[in-house]
């Protein structure tokens, strides 16, 4: 069955910290893999895209990372500030199809100051 | 330059009643999905349109039904509504060719009493 597993579920760390979530999946074929960020009561809005040949990406304070053969994927967020209090959605595309794209539940990530 | 617009933003059904939701696709992408999101739960797909034509869909009933017009903008309709149909709805756009969800709208919070 293709599944996206996130952990952890949910996550608290002080402003100005590290933190690295993580992303697990049995999805294949595998086309691409996103990290979307949704604040609370918003649509999600993409971080990062990586396909099959590439095992990182950034943006800004986010990287993202993937690897293929053991179908994981991380996101590390540098100097966390509170905005970045959200959650944190992994999703995969099994192949050209949107039928075919499978969201994670997501890691509720909680910054305090 | 809008982005995805979705209406209205919170809405309150009984069991039993029908309901249109309404999203204008951000300017330029001519692609809608439509997307259910439990709390807590990553939005599970429900159908894209393309060309005023339901080109995908996922596994939801028939009670979910939709419609594009021809400036792009789309709504989704859901019949004999359940409680179980309480949720978040979200609406995201793209261009043609492109399958996975560039750009979502803040989404539809549906109550059903």
């Amino acid at each position: 069955k293709n599944q996206v597993e996130q952990s952890p579920q949910s996550l608290i760390i002080l402003e100005g910290k590290n933190c690295t979530l993580q992303c697990n999946y049995t999805v294949s074929p595998f086309s691409n893999l996103r990290w979307y960020k949704q604040d609370t009561g918003r649509g999600p809005v993409s971080l990062t895209i990586m396909t099959f040949s590439e095992n990182t990406k950034s943006n800004g304070r986010y990287t993202a990372t993937l690897d293929a053969d053991t179908k994981q994927s991380s996101l590390h967020i540098t100097a966390s500030q509170l905005s970045d209090s959200a959650s944190y959605i992994c999703v995969v595309s099994q192949y050209s199809s949107a039928s075919k794209i499978i969201f994670g539940s997501g890691t509720r990530l909680s910054i305090r100051p | 330059d809008a982005g995805v617009t979705q209406s209205p933003t919170h809405l309150i059904k009984t069991r039993g009643q029908q309901v249109t939701l309404r999203c204008s696709p951000k300017s330029g992408h001519d692609t809608v999905s439509w997307y259910q999101q439990a709390l807590g739960q990553g939005p599970q797909f429900i159908f894209q349109y393309y060309e005023e034509e339901e080109r995908q869909r996922g596994n939801f009933p028939d009670r979910f039904s939709g419609h594009q017009f021809p400036n792009y903008s789309s709504e989704l309709n859901v019949n004999a509504l359940l409680l179980g149909d309480s949720a978040l709805y979200l609406c995201a756009s793209s261009l043609q060719g492109i399958v996975e969800p560039q750009h979502f709208g803040d989404g539809t919070r549906l109550s059903i009493l």
